[in-house]
């Protein structure tokens, strides 16, 4: 079965300061991973997404992540944080395109000044 | 992108009626979509797989005469709640696949719909 772990709950950085926030997938063959964002009371928007190819994904925002088989990590980057990228951030896997996806249990972003 | 929407965005009810929730997909064709519950502070759960034309597929321990799942058209499904208790109080979210054309490999989420039962 699949499974996401995010093992940071909640992280706060300083606006202008680098990002990372883990996830491990645990699933037996090449996952379909994405990363969603969720601002309170609001749906997902997709960040990026990985299936095949490069191991380095650009997203939106200014973000991007990497994957690594090796460690079963899909790890999200920001080199910069802007206040605005406060909100929750959720790690997915999917066996295929057209199956429901298992998220992480969420890390929450705090930016301070 | 594609787009995903949902109404209502939020409803109030009383305990021991019935909610609809409807999900579209705007600009493209769906013959699937999903739907996850997310409780407060929480993940979100799939609580049923949506087939266009066909019945849906509920998870474990996802009562299917409480939920019921209508997914009559390529762009429509809908959820309804039937016999609501202040437990169900939640926030519903669907997800729609483009079946036809375009990005195939992404799904794209509703807004959400905030549930609260009285």
């Amino acid at each position: 079965a699949q499974s996401v772990t995010q093992p940071d709950i909640h992280i706060t950085v300083s606006e202008g300061a680098s990002l990372e926030l883990r996830c491990n997938y645990s699933y037996g063959a090449t996952p379909y991973l994405f990363w969603y964002v969720q601002s309170p009371g609001q749906g997902l928007q997709l960040l990026l997404k990985y299936f095949s190819g490069d191991t380095l994904v650009q997203g939106i925002k200014g973000f991007e992540a990497e994957f690594k088989r090796s460690q079963s990590s899909f790890n999200l980057r920001k080199p910069s944080v802007h206040w605005s990228d406060a909100a929750e951030y959720f790690c997915a896997v999917g066996a295929e395109a057209n199956t429901p996806l298992v998220f992480g249990k969420g890390t929450r972003l705090s930016v301070i000044a | 992108g594609a787009v995903v929407s949902q109404h209502p965005s939020r409803v109030i009810c009383k305990s021991g009626t019935s909610v609809k929730i409807e999900c579209r997909s705007l600009d493209f064709q769906a013959t699937t979509m999903f739907w996850y519950r997310q409780f407060p502070k929480k993940s979100l759960m799939l609580m049923a797989t949506s087939n266009e034309g066909s019945k849906a597929t509920y998870e474990q321990g996802v009562e299917k005469d409480k939920f019921l799942i209508n997914h009559a058209s390529l762009t429509l499904s809908t959820l309804t709640v039937t016999s609501a208790h202040p437990e169900d109080s939640s926030f519903y979210i669907c997800s729609a696949r483009d079946s036809a054309g375009g990005d195939t490999d992404t799904q794209y989420f509703g807004p959400g719909t905030r549930l609260t039962v009285l």
